[in-house]
């Protein structure tokens, strides 16, 4: 398996504009997750899926994000409008097993920075 | 409120050399603590997952120990290489409502830089 795809790798856009990151987990898994890493607070939930269907979304900053699983293979995570104060890593990672017990297999990220 | 606390928070060792990272941790209940590897520009992967009834597990030169009552965890590293510059993240697991909404609670990381 390619592991977890993520795209794009490096997004930089201006204030104000829209951005949707993307994400492919590993077959089977039946979790995906989207974190937030940045220097200052390292990494942070956003929200996670079971088979597709959103569990918490308690760490999604504002309304300003949002998340979606339409399908087992494909997730995206959209901003809209994007903020200087979002720009960090987005790491999505998938699992097989509950959160608490199964292995996390991170993507490699895509890092967005706004202008 | 459950916490994960690592140091140092930067280190640098020279080829070769051993060391030793901390993780201290306030998570409860418990469930397991992972260390992550986390090379620059790339995501984390995970070295090693321990529970409750392990005190120490090994993946290759990388050593994990567990003090479940002490609630400490550190990482060995032995015989350093360049390719283990990275961070070195703890993750500790916890059955809800410990940890975060994903029973997970996670430290900053430890920079760890090797030098020839």
């Amino acid at each position: 398996d390619a592991g977890v795809i993520q795209s794009p790798r490096h997004e930089v856009t201006e204030m104000g504009q829209e951005v949707t990151l993307r994400c492919k987990p590993i077959s089977g898994h039946d979790y995906l997750f989207w974190y937030r890493q940045t220097m200052m607070r390292g990494l942070e939930l956003l929200i996670y899926f079971n088979n597709n269907v959103p569990i918490d979304d308690s760490g999604m900053p504002e309304d300003r994000f949002s998340a979606k699983m339409p399908n087992a293979s494909f997730s995206t995570l959209k901003i809209q409008p994007s903020e200087p104060r979002d720009s960090a890593v987005y790491f999505c990672a998938s699992s097989l097993a509950t959160p608490n017990t199964g292995e996390l297999f991170f993507g490699e990220g895509s890092r967005l920075t706004v202008l | 409120k459950n916490q994960v606390e690592q140091s140092p928070q930067s280190l640098i060792i020279l080829e070769g050399k051993n060391c030793t990272l901390q993780c201290n941790y306030t998570v409860s209940p418990f469930s397991n603590l992972r260390w992550y590897k986390q090379d620059t520009g790339r995501g984390p992967v995970s070295l090693t997952i321990m529970t409750f009834s392990e005190n120490t597990k090994s993946n290759g030169r990388y050593t994990a120990t567990l003090d479940a009552d002490t609630k400490q965890s550190s990482l060995h590293i032995t015989a350093s290489q360049l390719s283990d510059s990275a961070s070195y993240i703890c993750v500790v697991s916890g059955s809800p409502p410990g940890g975060g909404a994903d029973g997970l609670t996670f430290g900053k990381g430890t920079h760890l830089i090797i030098q020839p």
